[in-house]
């Protein structure tokens, strides 16, 4: 079964300044999507970025971008200028190519400091 | 955005009681889901649904069942709760083939 890892229960970072939260995740699957999800204090779930496996170029939303190592099966998250509104839970997930089922991680809890 | 409602956001209920809890979409998603999230599980995947009366286990369906008689709602019923199903209930649905899921506000359900 596929599983996804997120190695950093929490991290925090100084307003301003840039930070990456860390996911891997185990397959043996060539094609498949991955995605980075953003939860607030409000419980929402928003979809912050998408990677398609098969596209080398990294998937890049303003402020957040992704490293899509392939190869290693890590899938990072970059989020620069932090800003005060980018703390959250933050969840990286995993699904195959015509495979009906979202798999997550166990999650990352990010704090700004002003 | 795709219009996806859940009922009720909160829920205080007794251990050995059924509760059901409430998906309802907007637009003819085929693909409906319910998740429970749990601290350092992330979401778990409960049961989803692919079609009307069509679903399939997911990997913590025991305690659960569902039903989808209409396309719109989706529903998750616990035939009798017990602590352990104290968590953070979540519906999605899938709205293209390429995106992730859009997520409903999710139920707060304690079992006392």
């Amino acid at each position: 079964a596929q599983t996804v890892t997120q190695s950093q229960p929490e991290m925090s970072v100084q307003e301003a300044e840039t930070v990456t939260l860390s996911c891997t995740y185990d397959t043996s699957e060539s094609d498949y999507y991955l995605f980075w999800y953003k939860q607030p204090p409000s419980r929402q779930m928003i979809l912050v970025i998408r990677q398609e496996a098969y596209k080398q170029q990294n998937a890049t939303e303003n402020r957040f971008s992704v490293n899509f190592q392939k190869a290693a099966k890590s899938f990072s998250l970059k989020i620069s200028d932090s800003q005060l509104g980018d703390a959250a839970m933050y969840f990286c997930a995993y699904r195959e190519t015509g495979a009906q089922k979202l798999v997550f991680g166990q999650g990352t809890r990010l704090t700004i400091n002003p | 955005d795709a219009g996806i409602t859940q009922s009720p956001r909160h829920k205080v209920t007794e251990t050995g009681t059924p509760v059901t809890l409430r998906c309802h979409q907007t637009e003819n998603h085929r693909y409906m889901y319910w998740y429970r999230q749990d601290p350092g599980h992330g979401l778990r995947l409960i049961h989803y649904s692919y079609g009307v009366k069509d679903t399939d286990k997911g990997e913590v369906s025991d305690g659960y069942s569902v039903s989808r008689s209409k396309t719109e709602d989706f529903l998750l019923t616990l035939e009798s709760a017990t602590s352990s199903q104290t968590s953070v209930y979540f519906c999605a649905i899938r709205t293209t083939v390429s995106d992730g899921y859009t997520f409903g506000s999710g139920t707060r359900l304690t079992v006392v």
